[in-house]
């Protein structure tokens, strides 16, 4: 079963364009919430993670927005480029030591010149 | 910078044949994780390992082992490679009280 559930599976924005991928997860043990990067031929890679007690964390034009009660989390890319053009992925773990992470289906990210 | 590495980028191997497939990290990490991605199914674990010789069972382990002999390598086992275990194959490892988790560049599986 899939505990985390990620959309749109695909999108395309042109550039400038703000592309929001959406995650909503079921277990309210979770308590880290991190989005993986990848790019074609490499590994995921840590893009940017929030913690329940914010709502909202920015690092550059990357912000996650997170809505607790309603078990949902997004992330926003502002100004999106061409070279953001990605596969985008959402996970969710539990405890401090982060444990084992559980991941949504991914989104494939296209932004046109 | 953490460096996962993987034995190959690409692999094709035959029904019924026995698969061994490495990863290998050099940031003396305890945790160390075998997933399987395919489209729209995103990242699953198959098995994972929090030092050497233990593991657990991720979501998927039906087809698959695992060994962890030394702290650094982690290899997942194909007993006997079926059509339905070709996917794109990505190890990754954790340092104990931290989060992020760092991945190889993954090993693209054919079975034939």
């Amino acid at each position: 079963q899939q505990q985390v559930k990620q959309s749109p599976q695909s999108l395309i924005v042109q550039k400038g364009g703000i592309p929001i991928i959406n995650c909503a997860y079921e277990n309210t043990a979770f308590d880290y919430f991190p989005w993986y990067q990848q790019f074609p031929g490499k590994g995921p890679a840590l893009l940017i993670a929030i913690r329940p007690d914010v709502s909202e964390k920015k690092e550059g034009r990357f912000t996650i927005s997170f809505n607790k009660s309603a078990k949902q989390f997004s992330l926003h890319i502002m100004d999106s480029q061409p070279g953001d053009s990605a596969t985008y992925f959402c996970a969710a773990s539990r405890g401090s030591s982060g444990s084992r992470l559980t991941f949504g289906e991914g989104t494939q990210l296209t932004v046109n010149p | 910078d953490v460096k996962v590495t993987q034995s190959s980028r690409y692999l094709v191997k035959r029904t019924g044949e026995k698969v061994f497939l490495e990863c290998v990290q050099d940031m003396d990490h305890e945790n160390m994780f075998w997933y399987r991605q395919d489209p729209g199914l995103g990242l699953r674990l198959i098995y994972f390992s929090y030092d050497v010789k233990m593991k657990e069972k991720g979501d998927i382990p039906e087809g698959y082992s695992v060994s962890r002999e030394k702290k650094e390598r982690f290899s997942l086992i194909l007993e006997s490679a079926s059509t339905n275990q070709t996917s794109m194959y990505l190890c990754a490892s954790r340092g104990t009280g931290l989060n992020e988790q760092f991945f190889g560049p993954g090993t693209r599986l054919t079975v034939l």
